[in-house]
């Protein structure tokens, strides 16, 4: 159970242009997922929070007009990277919380190249 | 604001070896402290969770403790095997209402055949 699917797995894109992740809870309802990049060779570091039908919040450094969540449904909550550029290759990740036990279950990640 | 140490950074040893994964953080208030895995490109596997109020979680050849006075907490990896290799991450869900895991840069771990 509580399993996170993230899409795509992967992405190739131009620099300039827009791109989406989605991250779907397929068996449990997620009222709040959270949105993870993690660089070659660091940690995950913590990008949003995604708390449904309301606005996410983003942690201190992140640029909320080019990092774009919207967590529409209980069981949706898309990233989207707006103008992507060079330095904005890295793999992203969302985590859902598990509310019986407050541990967190994450999806499979998308590495973002973009060229 | 919680910081999350993960020593070694790497390691390698024969298969068959009993080993040990540390992870040290900060700010002893938190609210659980959390053991994955992570294989080259791929996202999370979770393998242990413990509570605050625990001081250990067992799974199969895997042991998890925790020390939240001292803000340790280590992985024990019994007669380790070749699928084991891995980046193993310790991640801390801090308490005071913050949101989210602070992870340690993790220790990649590697099990010679």
């Amino acid at each position: 159970g509580a399993v996170v699917s993230q899409h795509p797995s992967w992405v190739i894109c131009k620099s300039g242009t827009s791109v989406k992740i989605e991250c779907r809870s397929l068996d449990f309802q997620a009222t709040t997922m959270f949105w993870y990049r993690q660089f070659p060779k660091q940690s995950l570091m913590l990008m949003a929070t995604s708390n449904e039908g309301s606005k996410a919040t983003y942690e201190q450094g992140v640029e909320k007009d080019k990092f774009l969540i919207n967590h529409a449904s209980l069981t949706l909550s898309t990233l989207t990277v707006t103008s992507a550029h060079p330095e904005d290759s890295s793999f992203y990740i969302c985590s859902a919380r598990i509310e019986a036990n407050y541990g967190y279950t994450f999806g499979s990640g998308t590495r973002l190249t973009v060229v | 604001k919680q910081e999350v140490t993960q020593i070694p950074a790497a390691l390698s040893v024969p298969e068959g070896e009993n080993l040990v994964l540390n992870c040290s953080f900060t700010d002893s208030a938190i609210y659980n402290l959390q053991w994955f895995r992570q294989d080259p490109g791929k996202g999370l596997t979770s393998l242990l969770l413990i509570q605050s109020s625990q001081r250990e979680q067992t799974s199969g050849r895997l042991n998890a403790s925790l020390d939240k006075s001292s803000g340790r907490s280590t992985l024990y990896i019994a007669a380790s095997q070749p699928g084991d290799s891995a980046t193993y991450l310790c991640a801390v869900k801090s308490g005071g209402g913050a949101d989210g895991l602070t992870f340690g840069k993790g220790t990649h771990l590697i099990i010679q055949p």
